[in-house]
């Protein structure tokens, strides 16, 4: 079974703080993606990347970055954050255009 | 451009209610392929069906099945004989064909089925 681990289920942080979302799949799929998922908004795209070291910027990327060193793992960082960052966050790899999620980070930005 | 539709944002039934979850989507890709996904709520999405456009014909799995309509670009989904654990959010999604494409998903649908 593939399998695409968040780091943790639940976060709290408070603002400013730099905050690091870990995901890791252990597939080796070339594909891996960061969502955010807000009610009435479904699920949106901030980064996802195609490779090591390669990555691209998705629908809503301001205030995150991410880093994809090695290729299980995808993380998401959030430089500062902020109380509008408060989501529940999702991590998916993809392979053959088939997705696998992870079970998904809630955090909160206090 | 990619683009995804759930226009129902939340359905509510009674148990053994038949129920269908609409889908329309909007592509540039010759070939493509559609996701149902299920989000109950402990979190986590589970993949039900993926569909390639080459292929039209409906598909059932149990008292699931999936209505792919290329000419109305609609993927519905219909749940027969709806049970309580049937509720969740459900997302219909578009990935592109390449193996580079991002995936888009539409808002969701919010299903309630009452006892």
């Amino acid at each position: 079974d593939v399998k695409v681990t968040q780091s943790s289920r639940y976060l709290v942080k408070r603002t400013g703080e730099k905050v690091f979302l870990e995901c890791v799949q252990d597939m080796d799929h070339e594909n891996m993606f960061w969502y955010r998922q807000d009610p009435g908004l479904g699920l949106r795209l901030i980064y996802f990347s195609y490779d090591v070291k390669m990555k691209e910027k998705g629908d809503i990327p301001e205030g995150y970055s991410v880093s994809r060193e090695k290729k299980e793992r995808f993380s998401l960082i959030l430089e500062s954050a902020s109380t509008n960052q408060t989501s529940m966050y999702l991590c998916a790899s993809m392979v053959n255009t088939e997705a696998f999620f992870g079970q998904g980070t809630r955090l909160t930005v206090v | 451009a990619q683009k995804v539709t759930q226009a129902q944002t939340e359905i509510s039934v009674v148990e053994k209610e038949d129920v269908t979850l609409d889908c329309v989507y909007e592509t540039r890709d010759t070939t493509y392929y559609l996701f149902w996904y299920k989000q109950p709520p402990s979190g986590e999405l589970v993949f039900l069906i993926r569909r390639n456009s080459f292929d039209e014909q409906n598909e059932i799995s149990g008292r699931y099945s999936w209505n792919f309509q290329k000419s109305t670009s609609s993927f519905n989904f219909t749940i027969t004989a709806s049970q309580v654990v049937d509720s969740a959010v459900y997302f219909c999604a578009l990935p592109g064909y390449s193996s580079a494409s991002k995936i888009i998903f539409g808002s969701g649908t919010r299903l309630s089925i009452r006892p």
